[in-house]
């Protein structure tokens, strides 16, 4: 079965820090596909990154950057300086061929002034 | 913008009413899915389209059914409702050219469902 699950239910942090999210999923495929979406108060789904698991290489994208460690069935989300308008739930998916995306139940992340 | 629009964006009706929410996916994309996210929960896939035909499906009821149109918008229609149907709906679309489901989910804006 495919899972994902989060260590977090909420974060708060002020500005400036750096925060990680975490993401842990659960599959038997060897070939799949992460993902991280955002979703502001606003209420919209923003798509942030897809990752492969043949790829490895952590990826870094501004204040964003991804660890995805297939050893430990991590993909790992860090902002670096973190802003208020980070604050938003933050959404891991895992896809595998065939089947439906796999959504984790959300982080939300509270960035204070 | 994702390029996937969704009508209407709020709409609030009473329980045992039916109602139509549609989603017009990205230029290009063959794949159309819904969503259905309550109070504080996560997402819940619903059912997806593919090119016309019925792809997948999750945890739909039996009171909900989709459809995608040959120009490739969807629409899903809620009927008998009930309290508990109060939700943000999604649409999402991919490419999915291969069929493989494993292609990035361009979300719509989302229509807000209120159940009266």
């Amino acid at each position: 079965a495919q899972k994902v699950t989060r260590a977090q239910t909420e974060i708060s942090v002020v500005e400036k820090e750096d925060v990680t999210l975490d993401c842990v999923y659960e599959t038997r495929d060897t070939t799949y596909y992460l993902f991280w979406y955002k979703q502001p108060p606003s209420g919209e789904l923003v798509f942030l990154i897809r990752r492969n698991s043949f790829d490895e290489q952590n990826e870094i994208s501004g204040r964003y950057s991804w660890n995805f460690q297939k050893s430990t069935s991590s993909f790992n989300f860090t902002i670096t300086a973190s802003q208020v308008v980070d604050s938003a739930v933050y959404f891991c998916a895992l896809s595998t061929y065939g089947q439906n995306f796999v959504f984790g139940p959300g982080t939300r992340l509270s960035v204070l002034p | 913008d994702s390029g996937v629009t969704q009508t209407p964006k709020h709409l609030i009706t009473a329980t045992g009413q039916r109602v139509t929410l549609r989603c017009s996916p990205r230029s290009g994309d063959l794949s159309v899915y819904w969503y259905q996210q309550s109070l504080d929960q996560g997402l819940q896939f619903l059912i997806q389209y593919y090119n016309g035909e019925e792809r997948a499906k999750g945890n739909i009821l039996e009171r909900f059914s989709a459809q995608q149109f040959p120009d490739l918008h969807s629409e899903l229609n809620l009927s008998s409702l009930e309290l508990g149907d109060s939700a943000l709906y999604f649409c999402a679309s991919s490419v999915d050219e291969q069929g493989s489901n494993t292609d990035t989910q361009y979300f719509g804006p989302g229509t807000r469902l209120t159940v009266l």
